[in-house]
């Protein structure tokens, strides 16, 4: 079946440093990658997705491209505030209602 | 503004009880889905519908209800057969008909958090 594996964390920053969130997937098919943000309290927004191989998703500075030879959708941002502190989800649709797959989550905390 | 809205926050239950939480939606959208979400264990499906009167069990349905008489509404009820209902609730709808679906994402609501009194 389909996996999305990503680390729980908490991955802890200072405010101005690079940030990486490795998400690799198995999946048949093609799928459809995603990186959601639930910020404490809420439920999850969509950040970025890319539908098909070599796609680069961006949003608000965040960007990840699917990497279809090493399954891997990798969530990047050069400098981070204090306000990116959240919890970051990997998720995954190969296609049908049921298809969704989210990966554990990772928290990730930005000190000042 | 078009959201999703979910009620109550915050839920009591007390033993042998079921408990119904709202979920209602405004943007027009053909699918909804409920999620568990517990720590260290990502979003597991618990039910999902496509059309208004119709809904299919998800990975994690025992102990769960749910109905779909209005195209807005989705509302899941838990009950006491759900022996550890202690947990986030999360609504999430899309627009499927005529879209990839597979390139669809989530709209969620801001959540119900359940627990045991």
């Amino acid at each position: 079946g389909n996996s999305v594996t990503q680390m729980e964390g908490p991955v802890t920053l200072s405010e101005e440093a690079f940030l990486t969130i490795n998400c690799t997937y198995t999946a048949t098919g093609y799928p459809s990658l995603f990186w959601y943000v639930q910020y404490p309290g809420e439920g999850l927004q969509l950040l970025l997705k890319a539908t098909k191989a070599d796609d680069k998703g961006s949003n608000k500075g965040f960007e990840a491209t699917y990497r279809k030879e090493t399954t891997s959708f990798h969530l990047e941002k050069g400098s981070v505030q204090v306000s990116d502190s959240a919890v970051y989800f990997c998720a995954l649709n190969s296609g049908g209602y049921q298809k969704v797959t989210f990966g554990i989550g990772t928290k990730l905390q930005v000190i000042p | 503004d078009g959201g999703i809205t979910q009620s109550p926050k915050y839920l009591f239950r007390k033993e042998g009880q079921n408990v119904t939480l709202s979920c209602e939606q405004n943007l027009n959208h053909d699918a909804m889905y409920w999620y568990r979400q517990d720590p260290g264990q990502g979003l597991r499906l618990i039910y999902y519908s496509q059309i208004v009167n119709d809904f299919q069990k998800g990975d994690i349905a025992e102990g769960y209800s749910v109905s779909r008489e209005k195209k807005e509404s989705f509302p899941l009820t838990v009950t006491s057969a759900q022996k550890n209902p202690t947990a986030f609730y999360l609504c999430a709808s899309s627009i499927e008909k005529n879209r990839d679906i597979a390139a669809v994402a989530q709209h969620f609501g801001d959540g119900t958090r359940l627990s045991i009194l």
